[in-house]
């Protein structure tokens, strides 16, 4: 099955700083969405982004389908920013299932 | 977001119980899907319901056993439980015949085996 890695696995940021981070995928897929969950295990759909360029005030997605990635970039990091970021695909072949990475896990410190 | 709605939150439950878990979507979606979130391992699909068909995970154990009544509720029967089963329980539903819709989560349900 289609194979969704996500980097950095974990990342420290001060409170203002700016982040991205990626999600690779092996396949050709037909759906990406980026989640947030937070520390009450709550996930909240960042963005669906299957292809092409979003932005949401100060997170934005870019999904580059040709090369198998996307890209999550948060700037002026907040301390509510903390938690861990999924990437999550639905690959072009077969019934829709969503996979998910392993996960960035970030936090933001005061 | 509160279009999915899952309760309990929190589960406390020995290994002989029997509970269940409940989902309700206000979204008018018409698939349900039934995630179990593990420690250090990435969301697993559990059961999907689309369109009245499910689609089920082949290694989920048998003392899970979903039910879905309706396109808005779904439930996840649970009995004989193991420890290893202690886990985030989430629920999503999502749009099936508008292509391909993104999904919206539930709260989860913390479960804890004893």
């Amino acid at each position: 099955g289609i194979q969704v890695e996500q980097s950095p696995p974990d990342l420290i940021l001060q409170e203002g700083a700016n982040s991205t981070l990626r999600c690779n995928f092996s396949d050709s897929v037909n759906n990406l969405q980026w989640f947030h969950q937070n520390p009450w295990g709550q996930l909240i759909n960042l963005f669906y982004i299957p292809s092409g360029t979003k932005q949401n005030g100060r997170l934005s997605a870019t999904t580059v389908a040709t090369e198998r990635y996307s890209l999550l970039y948060i700037s002026s990091s907040q301390t509510t920013d903390s938690g861990v970021y999924f990437c999550a695909v639905v690959a072009n072949t077969g019934f829709q299932k969503l996979v998910f990475g392993t996960g960035t896990r970030l936090l933001v410190s005061p | 977001e509160t279009g999915v709605t899952q309760t309990p939150r929190h589960l406390v439950m020995g290994m002989t119980n029997k509970k269940s878990l409940k989902c309700e979507q206000h979204l008018g979606h018409n698939a349900m899907y039934w995630y179990k979130q593990s420690a250090k391992k990435p969301l697993e699909l559990m059961f999907v319901y689309s369109l009245e068909e499910r689609v089920e995970n082949n290694s989920v154990p048998s003392r899970f056993s979903p039910e879905c009544p309706n396109s808005s509720h779904l439930f996840l029967h649970l009995h004989t439980l193991q420890p290893e089963d202690s886990a985030l329980y989430l629920c999503a539903s999502s749009r099936m015949d508008r292509g391909n819709s993104p999904l919206h989560f539930g709260n989860g349900t913390r479960l804890t085996v004893t």
